[in-house]
This record gives structure tokens, C-alpha cells and sequence, in this order.
């Protein structure tokens, strides 16, 4: 059975704190993708990675970075976490074109 | 104009109806058209996905694909209230960054036993 698995299903921080989490894929896929998912904007694309080390900016890349430095492991970095980066994260991973395969989300809350 | 458009709802129906979820498109380089459904506090899943125009049928659930309008639509038949979820529809282009999908914004369905 795939699985996708996020580090944390919660998570709260600090304003200005330095963010990081953690996507983990077993099924040996090429392409990652990190969203975020708002009421009334749906799920927007952040960054995706087609291969280790690769990456692309997605939609709305600013405050984030990422890293992939081995190919299960897709990291999203919030360099200094700001109140309008309180939404749910869902990771995702793809062997091709269509079926993207989506973990549960970490919902983070920035105070 | 939006890329991908899709009404958000709510829509709430009884058990047993028909329901006929949609979005429309404006990027004619779309050429693959999917469905996924995500149910509260979990990420999407597919449901089902078309390649081009036509029509898909998975059970009680049909896709289908104008290219012609750039609308399309998932009817769901006999609809029974495991099916209450969001449905996301999502597309994406057939070259270049064709990993990246594009989704609609959900439409929230309750179907009331």
C-alpha cells in the first residue's frame, strides 16, 4: 500500500521562528510537491521536485524554500514564519503524470 | 480569468440522488482531466482521470470531458452518504511542466441519508 507520511499532524510556532516539515515517500517516486490548502483559495503549489536535488517554484514560493536530498525525503523550510503562513501543508508524490499520492497534512498554526 | 474555476458549494443532497459536480477551464493546453476527493481532515485522493475528451465510467461515478467548451463534469449516481467529501478537479498540459496540476477550488457535497 503507498504512503506519504508528514511529520507532524499539528503544529505551532512562533512568529520569526525557522519552520521545517517533513515529507516522507515509500513508493520510490520521482516528483514531490509540497501545497498549502486555504478556505475559499484551495490547494495552491508551493514547490515540487522532479528529481534529488531538483526543484521548481510552484505558484507561490515566497517565505519558503525546500530541499530534497534523498529521494523518499521532501523537506518545506519557512525560514521566518509569519501569521499569513497559518494553513494546512499537504505533501504529495507522483510516478507520472496524474495520480498524485497525498499525505494527511500537518496543520500549522503561527502565533 | 482564473485558469481552473469550479463552484464551491455547499451542495447538499439526499441519499440516492444524482449529483452532477463541474468546473471549466480556460488554458487549452490542458489535455489530462481528473477528480479527486478529499474527505474531512485527510489529503485527496484520485477518483478517476480522462485523457483528452470523452466520457470515463468507474462504477457509479462518470467523467466527462468537452474540450469543445473546456467544461467538465463528475456525475455521481445513486450517491449514499460515504460520499460526502470535497471534490477537487485538477488538470494539467500535456508538455513542459506537465507534472504540475492545477486545481479547482472544491465543491463541498453532503449527502443526507
Amino acid at each position: 500500500d503507498v504512503k506519504v507520511t508528514q511529520s507532524s499532524r499539528y503544529l505551532v510556532k512562533r512568529t520569526g521562528e525557522k519552520v521545517f516539515l517533513e515529507c516522507v515517500q515509500d513508493m520510490d517516486h520521482e516528483n514531490m510537491f509540497w501545497y498549502r490548502q486555504d478556505p475559499g483559495l484551495g490547494l495552491r503549489l508551493i514547490y515540487f521536485s522532479y528529481d534529488v536535488k531538483m526543484k521548481e517554484k510552484g505558484d507561490i514560493p515566497e517565505g519558503y524554500s525546500v530541499s530534497r536530498e534523498k529521494k523518499e525525503r521532501f523537506s518545506l523550510i519557512l525560514e521566518s514564519a509569519s501569521t499569513n503562513q497559518t494553513s494546512m501543508y499537504l505533501c504529495a508524490s507522483s510516478p507520472g503524470l496524474v495520480r498524485q499520492y497525498f499525505g494527511p497534512g500537518t496543520r500549522l498554526t503561527v502565533t | 480569468q482564473k485558469e481552473v474555476e469550479q463552484d464551491p458549494g455547499p451542495l447538499s443532497v439526499p441519499e440516492g440522488a444524482i449529483v452532477s459536480l463541474n468546473c471549466t477551464y480556460s488554458n487549452s493546453a490542458f489535455q489530462y482531466f481528473m477528480w479527486y476527493r478529499q474527505y474531512s481532515r485527510k489529503g485527496p485522493e484520485l477518483l478517476m482521470y480522462t485523457y483528452s475528451s470523452g466520457n470515463k465510467e468507474d462504477g457509479r461515478f462518470t467523467a466527462q470531458v468537452d474540450k469543445s467548451s473546456k467544461y467538465i463534469s463528475l456525475f455521481i449516481r445513486d450517491s449514499q452518504p460515504s460520499d460526502s467529501a470535497t471534490y477537487l478537479c485538477a488538470m494539467n498540459r500535456s508538455g513542459g511542466s506537465n507534472y504540475k496540476l492545477t486545481f479547482g477550488k472544491g465543491t463541498l457535497l453532503t449527502v443526507n441519508p
